[in-house]
């Protein structure tokens, strides 16, 4: 039930841009992603809603395509502050609040 | 102010004590969760609780035990601590459609 990320790690200098993948076998109302550094709690980065539109934050954006049951997460031009771990995390239907969250992807940006 | 708080922040304790981690939020949301994350950094769900019922419960060991006073707190009671219990555990909170987490509770198990 929980969706599956790829890559499960990242290495980008400064200034990169890197592609974050969140993919589920079933059909999915939700996706959000969330950015943890290390000892720290996850921090809510964005949401995309079935049927709603691409999302940005920042230099970092989002889209979600239903057909497929996938999302990416975009980071353009990163930043030494985007390094951290990358989850996203999915619901199946509006209000079930039940939220899967994939395993991770690690993202170091290097200067 | 925080919005979801949790205490405490660390706990070390033996084998087969009992154990308590209490959760707070501020944010007037109506569903709180317990995710445990283990090494390897993933965040398993264990318990979703609406309006202090109980909406998800894993498959957890029945030494986990959840209790919701009220929609503001939701405390995890742990019975006779293993080995395995040693992991960092976050609650969470949920408001329409963001969930917002707590700083976390590192429990090592001796």
């Amino acid at each position: 039930q929980q969706p599956v990320q790829s890559p499960q790690a990242v290495i980008l200098r400064e200034g990169e841009d890197a592609v974050i993948n969140c993919s589920s076998s079933k059909a999915l109302y939700s996706v959000h992603w969330y950015r943890q550094k290390h000892g720290e709690a996850p921090v809510f980065l964005m949401i995309l809603l079935k049927g709603g539109e691409q999302k940005g934050h920042e230099k970092i954006s989002a889209s979600f395509n239903e057909k497929k049951q996938q999302s990416s997460l975009y980071l353009t031009a990163s930043q030494l502050s985007y390094s951290g771990t990358y989850f996203c995390g999915t619901e199946m239907f509006n209000g079930n609040n039940d939220m899967r969250f994939g395993a991770g992807t690690r993202l170091t940006v290097k200067p | 102010d925080t919005a979801v708080s949790q205490t405490p922040k660390y706990l070390v304790t033996q084998m087969g004590n009992d154990k308590s981690i209490k959760c707070e939020q501020n944010l007037g949301h109506d569903t709180m969760y317990w995710y445990k994350q283990d090494s390897k950094k993933f965040l398993k769900i264990m318990f979703s609780y609406n309006n202090k019922e109980l909406i998800i419960n894993e498959t957890v060991p029945n030494r986990f035990s959840p209790k919701s006073p009220d929609k503001a707190h939701l405390n995890l009671h742990i019975n006779s601590l293993e080995l395995g219990d040693s992991a960092v555990y976050f609650c969470a909170s949920k408001g329409g459609l963001e969930q917002y987490f707590g700083p976390g509770t590192r429990l090592t198990v001796t």
